[in-house]
């Protein structure tokens, strides 16, 4: 299967700094790539969906100045988490999107995810 | 109602069992269905992934799609300790957001 790598795998910040979480495709050129949120026990939250060269398209209750997507590139997106605080706290997981229009496939590829603890 | 359901468990079983894991949805549009496993701390792994109804197999693992009953499902053959993880099934629309069950957590017990 196709491989997303995710970097850094664990970060700790203090409250109010800014952390960037990078997630590429490795093998494969993805025009769509998705950030999620996980807490324990819980399965995964769609925080937004990233398309290369445009604007990302965020989910209801999502603050978009909170959590900047930028995807500059068919093979990497990144997350920026602005001014984090403690409830920033999570595991963050991206995935990219395996596609062929009117084909056969539709699927998504995720990373290792993202620990980040705010204190 | 949600839009996938899978039972959450947890389930627990010895080694060498037959696992059966399932999912069912209300939308008849979904097309792409696929399997998730997720160890602790870690990304989702693609499983299985089937398009439009129909079983599939690799190795250990079977997957089975029922369209006209809106129902999916994992078969783990001769399971292992090492197959101990949650399992989500996950569903979508062609070029749609993917749609999760809440997962299953598998205990394989040696």
């Amino acid at each position: 299967g196709a491989v997303v790598s995710q970097h850094p795998s664990w970060v700790i910040c203090k409250s109010g700094t800014s952390v960037k979480i990078e997630c590429r495709s490795l093998d494969f050129q993805a025009t769509t790539m998705f950030w999620y949120r996980q807490f324990p026990k819980q399965s995964l939250m769609l925080m937004a969906t990233s398309n290369e060269g445009s604007k990302a398209t965020y989910e209801q209750g999502v603050e978009k100045d909170k959590f900047l997507i930028n995807h500059a590139s068919l093979t990497l997106s990144t997350l920026t988490v602005t001014s984090a605080h403690p409830e920033d706290s999570s595991f963050y997981i991206c995935s990219a999107r395996d596609r062929q229009t009117g084909g056969r496939t539709d699927t998504q590829y995720f990373g290792p995810g993202t620990r980040l603890t705010v204190l | 109602q949600k839009e996938v359901e899978q039972d959450p468990g947890p389930l627990s079983v010895p080694e060498g069992a037959i696992v059966s894991l399932n999912c069912t949805y209300s939308n008849s549009a979904f097309q792409y269905f696929m399997w998730y496993r997720q160890y602790s701390r870690k990304g989702p792994e693609l499983l299985m992934y089937t398009y439009s109804s129909g079983n599939k197999e690799d190795g250990r693992f079977t997957a089975q799609v029922d369209k006209s009953s809106k129902y999916i499902s994992l078969f783990i053959r001769d399971s292992q300790p090492s197959d101990s993880a949650t399992y989500l099934c996950a569903m979508n629309q062609p070029g749609g957001k993917l749609i999760f069950g809440q997962g299953t957590e598998l205990s394989v017990k040696p």
